[in-house]
């Protein structure tokens, strides 16, 4: 079955610290993936998407991704946080019938 | 900027009544997702649209049906709400094509008393 999980629950960082979320997919074809962003009371923002091509994604604010087909991996980078990334962040995937499949997030709580 | 709009942030209702959450979107997309999210679950697919009065189930449309009379309009129903669907309810609509990205509207969080 399709599906996309994520490692983390909750990761608790200090302002400037670098960041990874790991993000795994399990399935074939092509691959579509997602990085979205929630903010505190917010919508669901994209922050970056891999379709094909370069594996390193950049995103906005600062952030990246890098699609590793080897190892089924997606994962979220930002070399130093900021209080304002404080949010819940999923990863996903499109599925054959072109709806996504969500990871079950990660919060980000950065500590200034 | 592509809109999706929820027609209500927050909603009570009791317990065995029928429930109708709006979402209108002012793009012409033809693919509509509603999809809720719950503590340590993420998001889960409830129902899915590919164009008018056509729907098509999600992961978890049991006591849920949805609605697409327009375009730009999906609706999501519970037939009669329970304590168990309380959470908070995503639409989203996204333009046909591969490398296409889906937007997502406010949420409405829905309380069933």
């Amino acid at each position: 079955a399709q599906s996309v999980s994520q490692h983390n629950h909750h990761v608790i960082l200090s302002e400037a610290a670098s960041l990874e979320l790991g993000c795994n997919y399990s399935y074939g074809g092509t691959v579509n993936l997602f990085w979205y962003v929630q903010y505190p009371g917010q919508h669901l923002q994209l922050l970056l998407k891999y379709f094909s091509g370069d594996p390193l994604v950049k995103g906005i604010k600062g952030f990246e991704a890098e699609f590793i087909k080897s190892k089924f991996s997606f994962n979220l980078r930002k070399p130093s946080v900021q209080w304002s990334d404080t949010a819940e962040y999923f990863c996903a995937g499109r599925r054959s019938q072109g709806n996504l499949i969500f990871g079950k997030g990660t919060k980000l709580s950065v500590k200034p | 900027d592509v809109k999706v709009t929820q027609s209500s942030r927050y909603l009570v209702k009791r317990t065995g009544e029928k429930v109708f959450l709006e979402c209108v979107q002012d793009m012409d997309h033809e693919n509509m997702f509603w999809y809720r999210q719950d503590p340590g679950l993420g998001l889960r697919l409830i129902y899915f649209s590919y164009d008018v009065k056509m729907k098509e189930k999600g992961d978890i449309p049991e006591g849920y049906s949805v609605s697409r009379e327009k375009k730009e309009r999906f609706s999501l129903i519970l037939e009669s709400a329970s304590t168990n669907q309380t959470s908070m309810y995503l639409c989203a609509s996204r333009p046909p094509g591969l490398n296409t990205e889906a937007f997502f509207g406010q949420g409405t969080r829905l309380t069933v008393v």
